[in-house]
C-alpha cells in the first residue's frame, strides 16, 4: 500500500525551529518528486516546497524562502522540512504529498497525501 | 503567481441534486487543472487531473471540463458521502496554486 506518514509537528514559540518528517512506503521513493503543502486553520491549501528524486533541485514558496529547507534521505525513504524563524502565520497542518509521475520532470499533481501533522506557533 | 478563483464559496444541496462548481484562472493554464475533495480532518483526495481525467476509483458521477481559464467540476447526482470541500489547483506554473475552496453542505 502506498503510504505517507508525517510526524514532528507540535507547539513552538515564535522564532523557534521544528523539523517535520514524512515516511514513505509502498513505492520507489527515490523516483518521485515530493512536496510539502500546508493548510492554516479554517483556510485553504497552500504549496510550500518541492524536491526532486535525488534531492538536487528544490523550490519554495516566497513566504517560506530563506526560513524553510526541504530535504530527503532516500536510504530511509523519508522527506523532511526544516523550519526556522517560525511565525504565527506558519501555524497550519502540514501535508507531504507525492507527485503523480514516476521519474523525469514534476507534474505538480498530487495523487498521494499523508494524513498531516499540526504545527502551532504561539507564545 | 496564477490566481485561482472558485465559485461559489459554499452551497447547500440535497441528495440527488446536480452540483456544478466553477474555477477561473487569472491566466490561461491550458488543461493543467486538478480537482480535490477534502473532508473535515482528512487529507485532500485527488478526483480529477488534467481538467477532465477521472482518477481510478472515483465515481463516474464526478466529471470535469474546461480549458484555458474557465473550468467546472460537476457532480451529476449528489450522494451523502460527497458533502465536503472541493478545491481546484493549477499545475501549469510555479508555484502551483489552489482555489479558495467550495464547501458543499446538506440542504
Amino acid at each position: 500500500e502506498v503510504q505517507l506518514v508525517e510526524s514532528g509537528g507540535g507547539l513552538v514559540q515564535p522564532g523557534g525551529s521544528l523539523r517535520l518528517s514524512c515516511a514513505a512506503s509502498g513505492f520507489t521513493f527515490s523516483n518521485f518528486w515530493m512536496y510539502w503543502v500546508r493548510q492554516a486553520p479554517g483556510k485553504g491549501l497552500v504549496w510550500v516546497s518541492r524536491i526532486n528524486g535525488d534531492g538536487s533541485r528544490t523550490a519554495y514558496a516566497d513566504s517560506v524562502k530563506g526560513r524553510f529547507t526541504i530535504s530527503r534521505d532516500n536510504a530511509k525513504n523519508t522527506l523532511y522540512l526544516q523550519m526556522s524563524s517560525l511565525r504565527a502565520d506558519d501555524t497550519a497542518v502540514y501535508y507531504c504529498a507525492r507527485d503523480a509521475q514516476y521519474g523525469g520532470s514534476y507534474t505538480a499533481v498530487f495523487p498521494i497525501w499523508g494524513q498531516g501533522t499540526t504545527v502551532t506557533v504561539s507564545s | 503567481d496564477i490566481q485561482m478563483t472558485q465559485s461559489p464559496s459554499s452551497l447547500s444541496a440535497s441528495v440527488g441534486d446536480r452540483v456544478t462548481i466553477t474555477c477561473r484562472a487569472s491566466q490561461s493554464i491550458s488543461s493543467y487543472l486538478n480537482w480535490y475533495q477534502q473532508k473535515p480532518g482528512k487529507a485532500p483526495k485527488l478526483l480529477i487531473s488534467a481538467a477532465s481525467s477521472l482518477q481510478s476509483g472515483v465515481p463516474s458521477r464526478f466529471s470535469g471540463s474546461g480549458s484555458g481559464t474557465d473550468f467546472t467540476l460537476t457532480i451529476s447526482s449528489l450522494q451523502p458521502e460527497d458533502f465536503a470541500t472541493y478545491y481546484c489547483q493549477q499545475s501549469y506554473g510555479t508555484p502551483p496554486t489552489f482555489g479558495g475552496g467550495t464547501k458543499v453542505e446538506i440542504k
